[in-house]
């Protein structure tokens, strides 16, 4: 079955590094994202990683994945107030066809000034 | 490209009236995907569909949801006879066909049962 957990809650002061945890149970998962959402918006891709890389670096951003434990990871390098927001993790488990994505509850970030 | 449209914003409807949920996908996208947001809750997979048909619809409520995404115009999602238990964020997303399958979101439609 497809099940995705994160940690409800993160927070961080102003300019350091977050962590925002997620691990799935599909092991045949071929692409995991990682979406933004802000108060009263639309969630906002972040980037994705497929799933045989391991890391995927994007400007601030790290995704690190672990496919032996299925536990993916998002670090926000200098982590600013304006990335206070929920962090959505998804994973799109066929490889064929354009299939729904499986969220987790998301991990509420708080920057801290 | 104006991306992903969805009106109503907001919509407040009345125990037992219909509510009607429209989502315009971004240009050249044929796929469009429903997902409901209770509070504090993640996203939920509704519907997925492509022009003129259902491909997936095992996250939909057995009664007094439907939707559709016709030949012509946005795609519809419908519920019948709304209850307050309803009461959530409807978002759309859509894509084209490609591997990654990369969803773009709406801003959502919040609606209200009274």
């Amino acid at each position: 079955g497809e099940d995705v957990e994160q940690s409800l809650f993160l927070s961080v002061r102003e300019g350091d590094s977050s962590v925002i945890n997620c691990t799935y149970t599909d092991s045949s998962s071929t692409y995991l994202y990682w979406y933004k959402q802000e108060p009263g918006a639309g969630l906002q891709l972040l980037t994705y990683i497929f799933s045989n890389m391991d890391m995927k670096q994007d400007q601030r951003l790290t995704v690190l994945l672990n496919k032996k434990d299925k536990h993916l990871s998002l670090r926000i390098a200098d982590t600013q107030t304006g990335d206070s927001a929920i962090y959505f993790c998804a994973e799109s488990i066929k490889n064929s066809g354009n299939t729904p994505l499986v969220f987790g509850k998301g991990t509420r970030l708080s920057v801290i000034a | 490209n104006a991306g992903v449209m969805q009106n109503p914003r907001h919509l407040v409807r009345r125990r037992g009236q219909e509510a009607r949920l429209r989502c315009s996908p971004m240009k050249g996208h044929s796929h469009v995907y429903w997902y409901r947001q209770l509070p504090e809750e993640g996203l939920k997979f509704m519907v997925y569909l492509q022009k003129e048909n259902i491909i997936d619809e095992s996250g939909m409520p057995k009664e007094r949801f439907s939707a559709e995404f016709p030949k012509e115009g946005p795609s519809i999602l419908r519920i019948q006879q709304v209850v307050r238990g309803d009461s959530a964020a409807y978002f759309c997303a859509s894509s084209w066909p490609s591997g990654a399958n990369v969803l773009t979101f709406g801003a959502g439609s919040r609606l209200t049962v009274l």
